[in-house]
């Protein structure tokens, strides 16, 4: 089965600056996709960005961005000019491009200090 | 308005005493899934459905079942719950994707916390 790290369970970032969250993923497949979702106090889950493994070219979504590197297995996020309503858990996630399965980090506590 | 409802949003139950968590769609989805939340654990997939009378079990199906047998609703049953399906539950639909097109997003529930005691 495929596994999804998220290695930095709390952060921390100043309101205007930039922060990126950390996340690895083991697979043995070659095709496949991944996503970043926020889930604020509401426990609403929000699909904040998606990325296809066999695009070469990262995601951008506004101020949000990923930095995919296919061969390390890492796909982290980079949030710019971070707000306070960017205070949430954000959640790494891997489908599996054949079986529909789904595979969730544990998750990264975002503060955003004013 | 697009949306996946769940109810209960909130249920108190017993060790034993079979319930059902209703889930339903209005996007006309082929995609429906369950997972649940824990604490440190992120979330994880329970069962999934790719259409009407297909189902298919995620990481954590043991205890659980579903069944789909109208497109928009995708029913979680706990036969005899314990404490440790303590837990927040999320369902989830999506279209199919298809390469190049973002059709895949799935659109999550409000939740529904389960406290077995």
């Amino acid at each position: 089965a495929q596994t999804v790290t998220q290695s930095q369970p709390e952060m921390s970032v100043q309101e205007a600056e930039t922060v990126t969250l950390s996340c690895t993923y083991d697979t043995s497949e070659s095709d496949y996709y991944l996503f970043w979702y926020k889930q604020p106090p509401s426990r609403q889950m929000i699909l904040v960005i998606r990325q296809e493994a066999y695009k070469q070219q990262n995601a951008t979504e506004n101020r949000f961005s990923v930095n995919f590197q296919k061969a390390a297995k890492s796909f982290s996020l980079k949030i710019s000019d971070s707000q306070l309503g960017d205070a949430a858990m954000y959640f790494c996630a891997y489908r599996s491009y054949n079986f529909n399965k789904f595979y969730f980090g544990s998750g990264t506590k975002l503060n955003v200090k004013p | 308005e697009a949306q996946v409802t769940q109810n209960p949003r909130y249920l108190i139950t017993v060790t034993g005493k079979k319930l059902t968590v209703t889930c339903s769609q209005n996007m006309n989805h082929e995609y429906m899934s369950w997972y649940r939340q824990d604490p440190g654990l992120g979330l994880r997939q329970i069962y999934y459905s790719m259409n009407v009378e297909v189902t298919d079990k995620g990481d954590v199906p043991e205890g659980y079942k579903v069944s789909r047998k109208e497109k928009r609703n995708f029913p979680l049953i706990l036969e005899s719950p314990s404490p440790n399906q303590t837990s927040l539950y999320f369902c989830a639909s999506s279209l199919f994707p298809t390469a190049g097109v973002r059709t895949d997003t799935q659109y999550f529930g409000p939740g529904t916390r389960l406290t077995v005691l």
